[in-house]
């Protein structure tokens, strides 16, 4: 069974500009959670989404924000990136909602400028 | 805010020798807790979890030990190998049925051949 996949791996943007990020669950899975993940705040919860649904959201401001699509896949977006949010962003996927057994991707790696 | 704090940022062992990395947690209700690994430029590995229900649990050369009068858990790594190099996380679920994980800073594991 294939692990879950996010696109791009790697990414570069100057401050200002938006990014779309992608994370395709592991096959059977329908609930999608991100994750930011930099040295300073270790791995800090955005939000999860459970049947095209935000079920919760972490401490994030407004500009972060993401869907579910019907198929389980997800996307965050980040409008007017700042240089504060060069980070690791992890998405993790399990078979229902409540964090049991969350499985992660490999991470886009985002970088701002 | 709540947090899981791990004891050591570093952990250096000998090949062949246990390991132990030890978590603290913060809140007495939570109810599942993960142990992670994440290797350099990958995103975090599950490798064991727990139920508060239970107090010890094994896997293949690792077990996990909670110690809820305490808010403590522990990750014992038998016959530690080089591939065994690593980021260790602990994680816990508060009792809120979503997708929140609440992770600590980490521990560095090295291991010296």
């Amino acid at each position: 069974k294939a692990g879950v996949t996010q696109t791009p791996r790697y990414l570069i943007k100057t401050r200002g500009q938006q990014v779309t990020l992608s994370c395709s669950p592991i096959s059977g899975h329908r609930s999608v959670s991100w994750y930011q993940q930099t040295p300073g705040q270790g791995l800090q919860f955005l939000f999860e989404y459970f049947s095209e649904t935000q079920r919760n959201k972490g401490n994030f401001p407004g500009r972060f924000s993401g869907r579910q699509f019907s198929n389980s896949r997800s996307e965050m977006n980040v409008s007017t990136l700042e240089l504060g949010d060069s980070a690791l962003y992890l998405c993790a996927s399990s078979f229902e909602v409540g964090a049991y057994e969350q499985y992660f991707g490999p991470g886009t790696r985002l970088t701002v400028t | 805010g709540e947090s899981v704090g791990l004891h050591l940022p570093t952990l250096s062992v000998q090949e062949g020798d246990n390991s132990i990395i030890n978590c603290a947690y913060s809140n007495s209700a939570s109810d599942y807790f993960i142990w992670y690994k994440q290797e350099s430029g990958k995103g975090p590995q599950f490798i064991i979890d727990i139920r508060s229900n239970m107090d010890k649990r094994q896997g293949q050369r690792v077990t996990v030990l909670l110690n809820k009068t305490v808010k403590h858990l522990s990750l014992q790594i038998a016959a530690t190998q080089p591939g065994d190099s690593a980021v260790y996380f602990c994680a816990e679920n508060p009792p809120s049925n979503t997708g929140k994980l609440i992770f600590g800073q980490g521990t560095t594991l090295q291991v010296k051949p």
